[in-house]
């Protein structure tokens, strides 16, 4: 079964950091490209962030850049988020998701989602 | 950066057609993908490339994509299929970029 399983959520003071982890199985992690997303409570979907399949792609949205860092380790079929400077607006539920085709198919898997409070 | 723009709310009656719209500048030359959302869940991709089902969504799904104007097409709308829906583009400037979402109502 093709799966993604998030996990690293948790409660953080402002400025603090997390590091998520995103462990996929059921298919060749190593062919696909990776996002995260996030969900604000009560709000939509935001793009995080974008790898390549070998990490030779990079993207993030201007709202992250400078403080998140996204990483996969295909050996060990799992995608990284490290997460600096955390910030009030940073709390949200955090989805890993495979996009095929570095993207051209969409997300055509997602995780369940891990929730991160960022509050004093 | 580049922007989508979505109807906040749609409502349609048991068994019609429900149309949900994403507006973007040109559009019609991306790649238009479509999510679908229910309370508590991860999104499901419901339409790939504008117009594709991914195996296992149901024919009544559909898209297109022309001009400035991508359609979600929901015919003989069921009520398992309120949600919310979601668009989204690959752009050369902004990389990955959602709509703002619609909620479906089946009234």
């Amino acid at each position: 079964e093709v799966q993604l399983v998030e996990s690293g959520g948790g409660l953080v003071k402002p400025g603090g950091s997390l590091r998520l982890s995103c462990a996929a199985s059921g298919f060749t992690f190593s062919s696909y490209s990776m996002n995260w997303v996030r969900q604000a409570p009560g709000k939509g979907l935001e793009w995080v962030s974008s790898i390549s399949s070998s990490s030779s792609y990079i993207y993030y949205a201007d709202s992250v850049k400078g403080r998140f860092t996204i990483s996969r380790d295909n050996a060990k079929n799992s995608l990284y988020l490290q997460m600096n400077s955390l910030r009030a607006e940073d709390t949200a539920v955090y989805y890993c998701a495979r996009a095929p085709s570095g993207g051209d198919y969409g997300m055509d898997v997602w995780g369940q989602g891990t929730t991160v409070t960022v509050s004093s | 950066s580049y922007e989508l723009t979505q109807p906040l709310s749609v409502s349609v009656a048991l068994g019609q057609t429900a149309r949900i719209t994403c507006g973007g500048n040109n559009i019609g030359s991306k790649n238009v993908h479509w999510y679908q959302q229910k309370p508590g869940q991860a999104p499901v991709l419901v339409i790939y490339r504008d117009s594709n089902r991914p195996s296992g969504i149901p024919e009544r799904f559909s898209g297109s994509n022309s001009g400035n104007t991508a359609t979600l097409t929901i015919s003989r709308a069921q009520a398992g299929d309120e949600a919310d829906y979601y668009c989204q583009v690959w752009d050369s400037s902004t990389a990955v970029v959602f709509g703002g979402g619609t909620k479906l109502t089946v009234l």
